[in-house]
């Protein structure tokens, strides 16, 4: 057991530019789920996935973010056009199954800063 | 919809004094209660859960909780503190009536003062 790794760990980008960032889960965990934190906050759920099926969007999602999890594996988290309010810690999480009493492992995220 | 509120921002302790970090929620199900603790810039670690069964939960690095029905709380506890507890804390809760989504609380962070 690895650990869920998200890369990168840090993104500086300019507004209007896209980015990506990986989350590599903990092999085997079938669930893997994207967050947003901002400073202060608790993270706030964006989406997740069962194997490569994305199930569930939180309104938090616009049409400029984009999730795949092509192979159930890996994940990518893309934003199109960034924009200052973009500006979080994007954490990825990971569990075995769907159990409702299953915990979920976290990344240590990536923080990203719009300028 | 689920709720969770931690109702204290932060809360200091001195060393080997015992610590209590509040939370309460609201679900329409069943609840499901987790623990997590933030060091900076990592994820979050889990610290421990209450399903069903002991109102009293034991879980990681000597911290326990107390799940309150009546009350719909469910506060952190450990009956003496370290220095390296200090850290941001988050109650999350998650209800069976809406599926895989975790909800958190804002955090509470603890500083535990030598």
């Amino acid at each position: 057991d690895t650990g869920v790794s998200q890369n990168p760990r840090h993104k500086i980008t300019k507004r209007g530019q896209n980015v990506t960032f990986r989350c590599d889960p903990i092999s085997e965990h079938n669930r893997l789920y994207w967050y947003r934190q901002t400073l202060g906050q608790g993270p706030e759920f964006l989406t997740y996935f069962q194997n490569e099926a994305q199930l569930e969007k939180s309104r938090l999602l616009s049409d400029r973010f984009s999730a795949e999890r092509p192979k159930g594996s890996f994940s990518t988290l893309e934003i199109q056009r960034t924009e200052q309010g973009d500006s979080a810690m994007y954490l990825c999480a990971s569990s075995p199954d769907g159990q409702v009493n299953s915990p979920l492992h976290f990344g240590n995220g990536t923080r990203l800063t719009v300028t | 919809a689920q709720s969770v509120a931690q109702p204290e921002d932060q809360v200091n302790v001195a060393e080997g004094n015992p610590l209590t970090v509040k939370c309460t929620y609201s679900v329409s199900g069943n609840p499901y209660l987790f623990w997590y603790v933030q060091y900076p810039n990592r994820g979050l670690q889990f610290l421990l859960k209450y399903i069903t069964g002991d109102n009293l939960v034991k879980g990681s690095y000597g911290f326990e909780a107390e799940f309150n029905k009546s009350q719909t709380s469910f506060h952190l506890k450990k009956p003496s503190a370290l220095v390296s507890d200090s850290a941001l804390y988050f109650c999350a809760v998650r209800d069976d009536n809406y599926g895989q989504n975790f909800v958190f609380g804002p955090g509470t962070r603890l500083s535990v003062l030598p």
